[in-house]
């Protein structure tokens, strides 16, 4: 069965300071996708990144990093300088390869402060 | 603009009241999703769709319903038989169900209060 755990429930930072949020799968397939979402205060879930499970590669965009290890069934998120902006809940979710549903974890809820 | 239009964006009923959410997108998405959202709580799928005029049952579909005459239109209603509607609904859409093109883009939510 899949399941993804967030197991940070909220973090809160100074703004400037780089926070990493953590993300731990269970599956039994080969083949999966991962997701990260963010969700503001206004409660749209904005989709950030899409990893598949035959791409390891790191992944840079701007002030955001995503850590992806197979070895330890985790996908963690970096922020670097986080920002006021940077105030939300964030999901990690996992589909599988074919025909199943996206599982998405409890949300970790990240508090920047100026 | 290409989206997601959720409404109404608050919606008040009385206990033994159906209800209806609205969901409709512009993205010409294949796939759509409904999910319950409690507070301090990850999403919790409803029901989705895979393809216009079908849709399947996901983890909490008792005393919802659903339908998808169009490929665009996907509405939730929520009925009696929901011994606990109050929740922030989303409503979300993806180009297909499996495979390299299944994120999901959400709507604003409609957070429905039971009076």
């Amino acid at each position: 069965a899949q399941k993804v755990t967030q197991a940070q429930t909220e973090i809160s930072v100074v703004e400037k300071e780089d926070v990493t949020l953590d993300c731990v799968y269970e599956t039994r397939d080969t083949t999966y996708y991962l997701f990260w979402y963010k969700q503001p205060p206004s409660g749209e879930l904005v989709f950030l990144i899409r990893r598949n499970s035959f791409d390891e590669q790191n992944e840079i965009s701007g002030r955001y990093s995503w850590n992806f290890q197979k070895s330890t069934s985790s996908f963690n998120f970096t922020i670097t300088a986080s920002q006021v902006v940077d105030s939300a809940v964030y999901f990690c979710a996992l589909s599988e390869g074919v025909g199943f549903k996206t599982i998405f974890g409890a949300g970790t809820r990240l508090f920047v402060k100026a | 603009d290409g989206g997601i239009t959720q409404s109404p964006k608050y919606l008040f009923r009385k206990e033994g009241q159906n209800v209806t959410l609205s969901c409709e997108q512009n993205l010409n998405h294949d796939a759509m999703y409904w999910y319950r959202q409690d507070p301090g709580q990850g999403l919790r799928l409803i029901y989705y769709s895979q393809i216009v005029n079908d849709f399947q049952k996901g983890d909490i579909a008792e005393g919802y319903s659903v339908s998808r005459e169009k490929k665009e239109s996907f509405p939730l209603t929520v009925t009696s038989a929901q011994k606990n509607p109050t929740a922030f609904y989303l409503c979300a859409s993806s180009v297909s169900w499996t495979g390299d093109y299944n994120e999901q883009f959400f709507g604003p939510g409609t957070r429905l209060t039971v009076l």
